[in-house]
């Protein structure tokens, strides 16, 4: 299995509080991916990394901000937390972009109250 | 705009029985890989197929892709409780460093 953690694994929080998940790897490969998981919506892409300090916005990136300051971490920011943001986040790595397959976290089950 | 429709969203199925999910889409796509997903964890991928016409095999599973590249297909033999999951096809972006996931067939196989 590809050297991918997740944390927290679960996180309750309250509406209005900043949250910030931490995706690490150990493969050194150059693409990272957060996504979110919502019943009737599939994995939608929130943001991506194509290097350190290179980002670019997915599709539901409002409310959302992202840092990678080294290869192995890519950190997800909810800026102030909203009901809306409830769902599952995965975090996913890929060698070489697009074309290449994509390893996946275990995720991160976040409730906001 | 949903790129990558999945069918049918929910099958029931015994163990034994044989089973299609389709992958469909109205644009061209350079290749489309297959996912698996399990309860509690992260998809993983099962395939990649690349050129149109192309059959490949896992097992008990037969992926084909369209001779179009615009749809696939993922074909079960005798699924086993084991399969049980949630199946998901994803397509590269066209222009974008980026994956588009369909919304995913889930399957529950009981014994």
């Amino acid at each position: 299995d590809a050297g991918i953690t997740q944390s927290p694994r679960h996180k309750v929080t309250e509406t209005g509080t900043p949250v910030t998940l931490r995706c690490h790897q150990t493969e050194n490969h150059r693409y990272m991916y957060w996504y979110r998981q919502d019943p009737g919506h599939g994995l939608r892409l929130i943001h991506y990394s194509y290097g350190v300090k290179d980002t670019d916005k997915g599709e539901v990136s409002d409310g959302y901000s992202v840092s990678r300051s080294k290869t192995e971490d890519f950190l997800l920011t909810l800026e102030s937390a909203t009901s809306s943001q409830t769902s599952v986040y995965f975090c996913a790595i890929s060698e070489q972009g697009q074309e290449n397959p994509q390893f996946f976290g275990p995720g991160t089950r976040l409730t906001v109250l | 705009t949903q790129l990558l429709e999945q069918s049918p969203q929910f099958l029931s199925i015994q163990e034994g029985e044989n089973l299609t999910v389709y992958c469909n889409s109205s644009s061209v796509f350079s290749s489309l890989q297959w996912y698996r997903q399990e309860p509690g964890e992260g998809p993983v991928l099962l395939v990649t197929v690349v050129t149109g016409g192309e059959v490949k095999k896992l097992k008990r599973l037969t992926f084909q892709f369209g001779d179009a590249r615009k749809d696939s297909s993922l074909h079960i033999t005798a699924a086993q409780p084991g399969d049980t999951g949630l199946y998901l096809c994803a397509g590269p972006y066209t222009g974008f460093q980026k994956l588009v996931f369909g919304t995913g067939t889930r399957l529950l196989v009981s014994p």
